[in-house]
């Protein structure tokens, strides 16, 4: 099946610094991509959605200008969490597909922790 | 609105056992519904999904779950449990086949030998 790739796995950050995370299709051009966060013991929940060469559509609740979302490219989506505080500290799991028509792909996700 | 419950954030079962993992959803249209596993340090990878078409939905490694909307479940069976198994299982739905997912919080499946 078709691979997606995040990186990093985990990374640890100081509060108030900021953190690039990279989701990559490798082997499929990727219109769209998804990304999630999961805190300890609840859901996947959806935090934007994006299209490549388009600004993000972000979900209620979710600010953008401190969750940078850029695609700028069919196989690259990253995820700027800016001025981190410990209560950013959750997995980050981005998802990739072609078209509307076909299944997202899921990444291995990235474990952050703001201390 | 949507929603997805899944009862039971952990589940043990022996070796060969049936796996029985479940899912409750909530739709206001006809549901998409996933099933997802996801082993340490890995992606979450589909393992079947019902886009209503047969209720009996069959998917890979030897799951499958079946779709009733009387009672709104969608529950993940398998009939002989394989240590393999060992895994985080996410239930999801949405109200379009590809677009996006909401999904429960998990139920963690350790097989026993």
């Amino acid at each position: 099946g078709a691979v997606v790739s995040q990186h990093p796995s985990w990374v640890i950050c100081k509060s108030g610094t900021s953190v690039k995370i990279e989701c990559r299709s490798l082997d499929f051009q990727a219109t769209t991509m998804f990304w999630y966060r999961q805190f300890p013991k609840q859901s996947l929940m959806l935090m934007a959605t994006s299209n490549e060469g388009s600004k993000a559509t972000y979900e209620q609740g979710v600010e953008k200008d401190k969750f940078l979302i850029n695609h700028a490219s069919l196989t690259l989506s990253t995820l700027t969490v800016t001025s981190a505080h410990p209560e950013d500290s959750s997995f980050y799991i981005c998802s990739a597909r072609t078209d509307p028509n076909t299944e997202a792909f899921f990444g291995q996700g990235t474990r952050l922790t703001v201390v | 609105a949507q929603s997805v419950t899944q009862l039971g954030s952990h589940v043990s079962v022996s070796e060969g056992a049936l796996v029985l993992l479940r899912c409750n959803y909530s739709s206001s249209v006809p549901p998409y519904l996933f099933w997802y596993v996801q082993y340490p340090n890995q992606g979450l990878q589909l393992l079947l999904k019902y886009t209503s078409a047969a209720t009996l939905v069959k998917g890979i490694n030897g799951f499958e779950a079946e779709f009733k909307k009387s009672e709104t479940s969608f529950h993940l069976t398998k009939p002989s449990a394989h240590m393999s198994d060992a895994a985080e299982y996410f239930c999801a739905v949405s109200n379009n086949g590809n677009e996006k997912l909401t999904f429960g919080t998990g139920t963690r499946l350790t097989i026993i030998p």
